[in-house]
């Protein structure tokens, strides 16, 4: 099936700087989603982007969907102790199916 | 969004026996789906609980193993029948709102041994 290739796998970072991870597929993708997941917990949505070249930011976070919709990324700005976590793509191509990425673990140190 | 809810939270069971996982969502809605979180893993989507019939299952995903049912536009079962260790997972419930946007419950914690 489709898969959605997440990149880093994890981020080891100092708080107070910025944070970047992005989705690749080869497939076409007509929504993509961004979602954090905290331990034991369920993924929260973060942004949604559903169209192609599409730049949206929610708070420090900014996504954007890219051009040729096989690709995503997600930027933090200013990161803090609360931004620790899993963040993980997602991307819908027909049926409202959702395929996931592996996700990204992120880690700040103080 | 809405407010989703699962029972139970969290579960030990015993291998052999079968386990259902409810799903309540505080508004109607049209999709509900049911996903499958391995330990350290990713989620994989099992199936999409389908109002007034059948449920649709992902591939490696059967019926038998994993009945649904969806009897109103509110609720939904996932039962994991016949368990095993390998069946210990994290169960997640997602509705669909706002056209292409689902948004997941706080996940059913089960473990097997």
């Amino acid at each position: 099936g489709q898969q959605l290739n997440q990149s880093p796998q994890s981020m080891f970072i100092q708080e107070g700087e910025d944070v970047s991870m992005n989705c690749t597929s080869s497939s076409i993708f007509n929504t993509w989603l961004w979602y954090k997941q905290d331990p034991g917990e369920g993924p929260v949505l973060l942004i949604a982007l559903y169209k192609a070249g599409e730049l949206t930011s929610n708070g420090r976070l900014t996504a954007q969907f890219g051009i040729t919709r096989k690709d995503s990324f997600l930027n933090i700005s200013a990161s803090i102790p609360s931004d620790v976590g899993i963040y993980f793509c997602a991307a819908i191509q027909g049926a409202q199916k959702l395929v996931f990425g592996q996700g990204t673990r992120l880690t700040i140190n103080p | 969004s809405a407010v989703i809810s699962q029972k139970p939270s969290r579960d030990i069971c015993q291998r052999g026996t079968s386990l259902t996982i409810q799903c309540q969502v505080d508004s109607q809605v049209t999709m509900m789906f049911w996903y499958r979180q391995q330990p350290g893993q990713s989620l994989t989507l099992i199936a999409t609980a389908n109002q007034g019939s059948e449920a649709t299952y992902e591939s490696g995903f059967v019926i038998d193993k994993f009945p649904i049912s969806r009897p109103n536009l509110t609720f939904s079962t996932l039962t994991v029948s016949n368990m095993s260790p390998e069946d210990s997972s994290i169960y997640l419930c997602s509705v669909e709102l706002g056209g292409e946007t689902q948004y997941f419950g706080p996940g059913t914690r089960l473990l097997v041994l």
